[in-house]
């Protein structure tokens, strides 16, 4: 069964530095595709940025990128030049090829601060 | 662009009692869901449909109906109630056909059972 593991529940970072949050997964497939989103105070849910498990490169969109480490089944995602409006819960989130019914599985998310 | 609208945005329920959630895309989109959200667990998929009158159960089906009638539309049931349960139900909806495809978000409901 798909898995998906956010082991950070918050972290604060001061406003202009880089956040790092972590994410590790379990599939039994060899193709996949990786999510974040990231939900506001307000509830809102936006779609942040996806890796594809058949891609090398660690995608960018933005001040968002990934740290692809299939081996390990890790996706980490990094924000640089954090602003206050960066403050939210961030969900990692994964669908594999195959996925009877398309089904996406979430992780539990990690609450970031962003400080001034 | 488009919008998904969730009503109501706030339920209060008594124990047992049947409580019906809405949600409304204009995306155009095939395929939508149902999401609960509890503090700490994350999202976790109750119920989706591919097109109009298809019905998929997700991990948490159990305790909810849910009806496809209009491809725009997607309604979900909680059958009974449970006392103080404090959950946000979250609908989203997504093109369908690929697995790559990323979900469009409704604002929630938030379920408040007395």
């Amino acid at each position: 069964a798909q898995k998906v593991t956010q082991t950070q529940t918050s972290i604060s970072v001061v406003e202009k530095t880089t956040v790092t949050m972590d994410c590790v997964y379990e599939t039994r497939d060899s193709s996949y595709f990786l999510f974040w989103y990231k939900q506001t105070a307000s509830g809102e849910i936006v779609f942040l940025i996806r890796q594809d498990s058949y891609k090398k490169e660690n995608a960018t969109v933005g001040h968002y990128s990934l740290n692809f480490q299939k081996p390990k089944s890790s996706i980490g995602l990094i924000i640089t030049a954090t602003q206050i409006e960066d403050s939210a819960v961030y969900f990692c989130a994964m669908r594999e090829i195959n996925s009877a019914g398309n089904k996406l599985t979430f992780g539990i998310g990690t609450r970031v601060l962003v400080r001034p | 662009g488009g919008i998904i609208t969730q009503t109501p945005k706030f339920l209060i329920g008594q124990e047992g009692q049947k409580l019906t959630l809405k949600c409304q895309q204009n995306f155009n989109h095939d395929t939508m869901y149902w999401y609960r959200q509890d503090s700490g667990k994350g999202l976790r998929l109750i119920y989706y449909s591919i097109t109009e009158n298809d019905l998929q159960k997700g991990d948490l089906s159990e305790g909810y109906d849910a009806s496809r009638e209009k491809k725009s539309s997607f309604s979900l049931t909680v059958t009974s109630a449970q006392k103080n349960e404090m959950a946000v139900f979250l609908c989203a909806s997504s093109m369908g056909g690929t697995s790559a495809e990323t979900l469009y978000f409704g604002s929630g409901t938030r379920l408040t059972v007395l």
